[in-house]
């Protein structure tokens, strides 16, 4: 079975920029959930979405957004870019999105922005 | 505010056995689950503990004490392969929102 994919990989954005990311997840699981890593705040949770719907949400400002499509698939949005939105955007996966459901990970995006 | 302590660093020689603590304070408890990630890599699931007592899996093992918000992983006869990184983490509010520790970057040497 496949495990989670992210895409792209790497990219590099101008501050004022917007930025989409993309994530398929395990065949099968429909919660998807996205969390930010960074050096200095470790990882912080962003939202999840399961059935379309956002369940849940961090404490990030608006310019952070995102959806989950009928077949899963999620995309996470990023407005007027910030120096500080520079990070590695791991997307993650589980069967039924509760606490018993082990999150599965993807290889992230690693997002620079200059 | 929540917050996970963990130890930053931890050293061990192969075959030793190592145990990284974790002490939490959330409001909220949906168990203390474990991640390992290797540099540059996913980090990936190891444990979960929904209530109090030890869940043993292969070399790994994980405790959790809910009155004293505290859990620790166990890792038994080391490997080289097992330096990376180990998160501790809470679930609060449901829905797969965890609050991750810092991480404990463990080294293993020959």
């Amino acid at each position: 079975k496949a495990g989670v994919t992210q895409t792209p990989r790497y990219l590099i954005k101008t501050r004022g920029q917007q930025v989409t990311l993309s994530c398929s997840p395990i065949s099968g699981h429909r919660s998807v959930s996205w969390y930010q890593q960074t050096p200095g705040q470790g990882l912080q949770f962003l939202f999840e979405y399961f059935s379309e719907t956002q369940r849940n949400k961090g404490n990030f400002p608006g310019r952070f957004s995102g959806r989950q499509f009928s077949n899963s698939r999620s995309e996470m949005n990023v407005s007027t870019l910030e120096l500080g939105d520079s990070a590695l955007y791991l997307c993650a996966s589980s069967s039924r999105g509760d606490e018993n459901s082990p999150l599965h990970f993807g290889n992230g995006t690693r997002l620079t922005v200059t | 505010g929540q917050s996970l302590e963990q130890p930053s660093e931890v050293t061990a020689v192969e075959g030793a056995i190592v145990q990284i603590n974790c002490t939490y304070q959330t409001s909220g408890f949906y168990g203390l689950s474990w991640y390992q990630q290797h540099d540059g890599g996913a980090p990936t699931f190891l444990s979960y503990n929904a209530l109090d007592g030890l869940e043993e899996t292969g070399r790994f093992s994980s405790f959790l004490s809910r009155s004293d918000s505290y859990g620790y992983l166990l890792l038994q006869e080391l490997q080289m392969k097992d330096s990376a990184s180990y998160f501790c983490a809470v679930g609060v509010g449901g829905y797969n929102k965890l609050i991750f520790g810092a991480g404990t970057r463990l080294a293993v040497h020959p």
